[in-house]
């Protein structure tokens, strides 16, 4: 089954700096990558994601990047502020029937210091 | 307009109890993912319904563990004779369905403690 490594697991950056995390994956076959943010005490909410037939996305401050090569994908949060202070957490999922089940990573405890 | 709700919030079994976690999904929403969450780790799955069909359980880990969504909509997690290691929040996610993968909506999740 499909493998998700996420690194590092936690980052704390300055206020208005920038964040990086970055997943790879094991099944080739995975075409959808989510990331989510999750606060305490709540459920994951989906903040951007990626198919496999686009190398970039981009949403105001946050961008995803996808090398399906390296099978690695990346979360990039710039201007950073306290309130973006969470976890984060990359999933991938594949297309092939209709159970869409997304296998996750391990998270990223993100920290932005005001 | 309203999203994945869960009930309870918070659980406190004792060890051997039976409990059943709720889940009311997105009105419309065909699609209905449960996961289990522990301490620190990322939700890992647990099964899967496509309208009241459960397709895949192959997440369920024992047979201690079963899940049922009868008329499509609302659906229960129960788990029988509760230990400790089943300690863990349970989120619950819905969604479309369709032909391209469709972005999965999380509940609150339920606090589940198994004393």
């Amino acid at each position: 089954g499909e493998n998700v490594e996420q690194h590092p697991s936690t980052l704390s950056v300055q206020e208005g700096d920038s964040a990086v995390i970055k997943c790879t994956y094991s099944d080739s076959a995975s075409n959808y990558f989510p990331w989510y943010k999750q606060e305490l005490g709540k459920g994951p909410q989906l903040i951007i994601d990626i198919r496999s037939n686009v190398g970039e996305k981009k949403d105001q401050r946050i961008a995803v990047t996808l090398n399906k090569t390296a099978k690695h994908f990346s979360l990039h949060i710039t201007e950073t502020q306290p309130e973006d202070s969470a976890v984060y957490f990359c999933a991938a999922s594949r297309s092939g029937g209709s159970n869409y089940k997304l296998t996750f990573g391990k998270g990223t405890l993100l920290t932005v210091n005001p | 307009g309203a999203g994945v709700s869960q009930s309870p919030r918070y659980k406190v079994a004792k060890r051997g109890q039976d409990v059943a976690l709720r889940c009311d999904p997105i009105s419309g929403h065909v699609s209905l993912f449960w996961y289990q969450q522990a301490l620190g780790q990322g939700p890992e799955f647990l099964t899967y319904f496509q309208n009241e069909a459960q397709l895949d359980k192959s997440g369920l880990p024992s047979d201690r563990f079963f899940a049922e969504r009868p008329e499509g909509s609302v659906s229960t997690l129960k788990i029988q004779r509760t230990q400790q290691e089943d300690s863990a929040v349970y989120l619950c996610a819905s969604s479309l369905a369709g032909g391209v993968i469709k972005t999965q909506y999380f509940g609150p999740g339920t606090r589940l403690l198994v004393l």
